[in-house]
């Protein structure tokens, strides 16, 4: 069955540096999304994607974050300069095109620990 | 805005006996509603869902339905097994936009099942 998938599982790095996640969404899919969920908090919505660009973010989703899709198969999310507070459980997932209300497929999560 | 409020775990119940997990929303309009499974270490799964009121998501033994008056989407088993142990997340999506299906997510109720 098709999944998505996601690297790394876990990710620590140092305050101000650079990091990226990377997702494989379902390959037939056209919507790509990114949550994450901050240590006994809510799952909360980052940004979706949608031909080439976003379609919706939320205010969590800074000028430190920006998602690409650099090919046919992966979607990346660069936050530019971490802080301690982007510390959470990030998960990518996709939905395909069936009119309304399409099922988001999620990946198992890459856990990102800023010191 | 919208918004998610699920039962505050964790719960610990029995092999065999019956499962409740509450879950109520706020929303503008007429969301779609689901609930969500993540066993460990895995990513979020789709358990079952409702998109419009009255309608009853079922899937696995599990059921939910779509209560406008009380705004509720409570997850039930009749008997639940120790296969069953994992956090339920409760999440409503938005007036459906086509590729732009967000979904508010509640905090999670981890559930364990003795044997």
């Amino acid at each position: 069955e098709p999944e998505v998938t996601q690297t790394p599982s876990h990710q620590v790095t140092q305050m101000g540096q650079e990091v990226i996640l990377r997702c494989v969404p379902i390959s037939n899919h056209l919507y790509f999304y990114w949550y994450r969920q901050i240590l006994g908090q809510k799952v909360e919505f980052l940004v979706s994607f949608y031909n080439n660009e976003i379609s919706e973010k939320s205010e969590i989703f800074d000028d430190q974050f920006s998602v690409e899709r650099p090919d046919g198969s992966n979607f990346t999310l660069k936050i530019r300069s971490t802080k301690l507070e982007d510390s959470a459980m990030y998960f990518c997932a996709s939905s395909g095109l069936a009119g309304i209300t399409d099922t988001q497929y999620f990946g198992p999560g890459t856990r990102l620990t800023v010191l | 805005g919208n918004s998610v409020t699920q039962m505050e775990g964790p719960v610990t119940l029995s092999e065999e006996a019956f499962l409740t997990i509450n879950c109520t929303y706020t929303a503008t309009g007429y969301p779609s509603l689901f609930w969500y499974v993540q066993y460990p270490g895995e990513g979020l799964q789709l358990l079952l869902k409702a998109t419009k009121a009255d309608d009853k998501g079922s899937n696995k033994g599990f059921e939910a339905t779509y209560r406008k008056e009380t705004t509720s989407f409570h997850l039930e088993k009749g008997s639940v097994q120790v296969s069953d142990s994992a956090v339920y997340f409760c999440a409503l999506s938005d007036l459906p936009s086509f590729g732009n299906e967000k979904l508010t997510f509640g905090t999670g109720t981890r559930l364990t099942i003795i044997p």
